[in-house]
């Protein structure tokens, strides 16, 4: 079976940092992605991983461990446009995108 | 940046009538898929298209789903017969999945309203 898991609901403060993790069990592993969805709107790529280890673009950083089936999406210096929806993807062996239920962050003053 | 684009925006249909979503991918891509999301829920895969046939489809996709690349741009999904609970945001992709760029692309999506 093909399972991703991420936490419903986060709430931060603006200019903080929040870790969304997302764990996965998924038939075969071609790459982890994460997409911001605002409500209403398409899903926009933010982060891909492929291999272990920490990606950093800007105010976004993406952390995978393949063993663990674990990865986490880092946002810092959080601003208010930051609300949104975040998906954990994986591109498995079917060439497809499995993703999860998204967490919904909303960013406080 | 390339954009993939799909029409309509919003489709409003009565239960049982055939709907037909449009889409065009980026030109240079080779993976096409469409997506479904029911309002505030989780964006589930329907179907998956590579060299002008289905790879891969979810049990969603069933017997009312169809899937046509009728010419070299446009990658339509048909519903034969709409139910209530095909209602849901549309979402088609498309990935050039080459070593370089593995993201898939999202059109703005086709929000069907069955009644």
């Amino acid at each position: 079976g093909q399972n991703i898991d991420q936490p419903t609901e986060m709430t931060a403060t603006e200019g903080a940092i929040v870790q969304i993790n997302c764990t996965y069990q998924t038939s075969g592993f071609n790459g982890l992605f994460w997409y911001q969805q605002h409500a209403g709107e398409a899903p926009t790529f933010l982060s891909y991983n492929v291999l272990d280890g920490l990606e950093e673009k800007g105010r976004f950083s993406s952390f995978l461990s393949r063993s663990k089936g674990y990865s986490y999406l880092l946002l810092k210096e959080l601003q208010m446009k930051d609300s949104a929806s975040y998906l954990c993807a994986v591109l498995n062996y079917g060439q497809n995108f499995v993703f999860g239920p998204g967490t919904r962050l909303s960013v406080l003053p | 940046e390339p954009e993939v684009t799909q029409t309509p925006s919003h489709q409003v249909t009565q239960m049982g009538q055939e709907v037909i979503l449009r889409c065009v991918p980026i030109s240079n891509h080779l993976y096409f898929y469409w997506y479904r999301q029911i309002l505030g829920q989780k964006v589930e895969f329907l179907v998956s298209f590579y060299n002008n046939e289905i790879s891969e489809k979810s049990e969603i996709f069933d017997d009312q789903f169809s899937v046509e690349r009728p010419d070299g741009s446009n990658f339509t999904l048909k519903i034969r017969s709409t139910k209530l609970e095909d209602s849901a945001m549309y979402f088609c992709a498309s990935s050039a999945r080459d070593a370089t760029n593995e993201k898939l692309f999202f059109g703005s999506g086709t929000q069907l309203s069955v009644l």
